[in-house]
């Protein structure tokens, strides 16, 4: 059990370019999850995989944001033309489906975005 | 509905106090109720989770208590160490999704 795998642990990246991030889940876990973090603030949810199926989408994730979980492992968060107000950390979480050893959830060390 | 409220927002206590995190909900279908520790620059750490058919819960150190009917939930660490300071969150869900609604965050020191 190597734990959530995120790549990159850091992005600086300028206005309106595109970024991309992978999350690694732990194997096994089916439910996968991305989570958005400002500083000083809770984790706030942005959308979740059950396998490779995406279940819902917080109203969060605008049209620039996009996410896949092919295959239902590896999963990537995409967003397109990059805002100042993107900056934040993206976490990724994974779990069984719920019901199936209990809710636990882990989280990833979480890709951490700067817009400049 | 979907609000976890936290408090307080910060806390300070002298090592082998008792810090006590205070969280409140509203939406009655959530039956999962998990608290995080996370340090600075590192994703959020499960810590001790409860659901509501009992009223407390101690792993370690750490409890939980719970009061269903006022929708209400707190965190207790006995005998706090300095290595306990780190930013705690409060969380809820329900089973069918399992998707966390997090609290505000509280950041604990604990002065040597």
């Amino acid at each position: 059990d190597t734990g959530v795998s995120q790549d990159p642990r850091h992005k600086i990246t300028k206005r309106g370019q595109n970024v991309t991030f992978r999350c690694d889940p732990i194997s096994e876990h089916n439910r996968l999850y991305w989570y958005r973090q400002t500083l000083g603030q809770g984790p706030e949810f942005l959308t979740y995989f059950q396998n490779e199926a995406q279940l819902e989408k917080s109203r969060l994730l605008s049209d620039r944001f996009s996410a896949e979980r092919p295959k239902g492992s590896f999963s990537t968060l995409e967003i397109q033309r990059t805002e100042q107000g993107d900056s934040a950390m993206y976490l990724c979480a994974s779990s069984f489906k719920a019901g199936e050893s209990g809710n636990t959830i882990y989280f990833g060390e979480g890709s951490w975005l700067t817009v400049v | 509905q979907q609000q976890v409220k936290q408090s307080p927002q910060s806390l300070i206590v002298q090592k082998g106090g008792i810090p006590i995190i205070n969280c409140a909900y509203e939406n009655t279908a959530f039956d999962y109720f998990p608290w995080y520790q996370q340090f600075p620059g590192k994703g959020p750490a499960l810590l001790i989770a409860i659901r509501p058919d009992v009223s407390e819960k101690k792993e370690g150190r750490f409890t939980i208590s719970f009061n269903k009917s006022a929708k209400q939930f707190s965190l207790h660490i006995m005998d706090s160490q300095p290595g306990d300071s780190a930013t705690y969150f409060c969380a809820a869900s329900t089973t069918n999704t399992g998707k966390l609604i997090f609290g505000q965050g509280t950041t604990l020191q604990v002065k040597p």
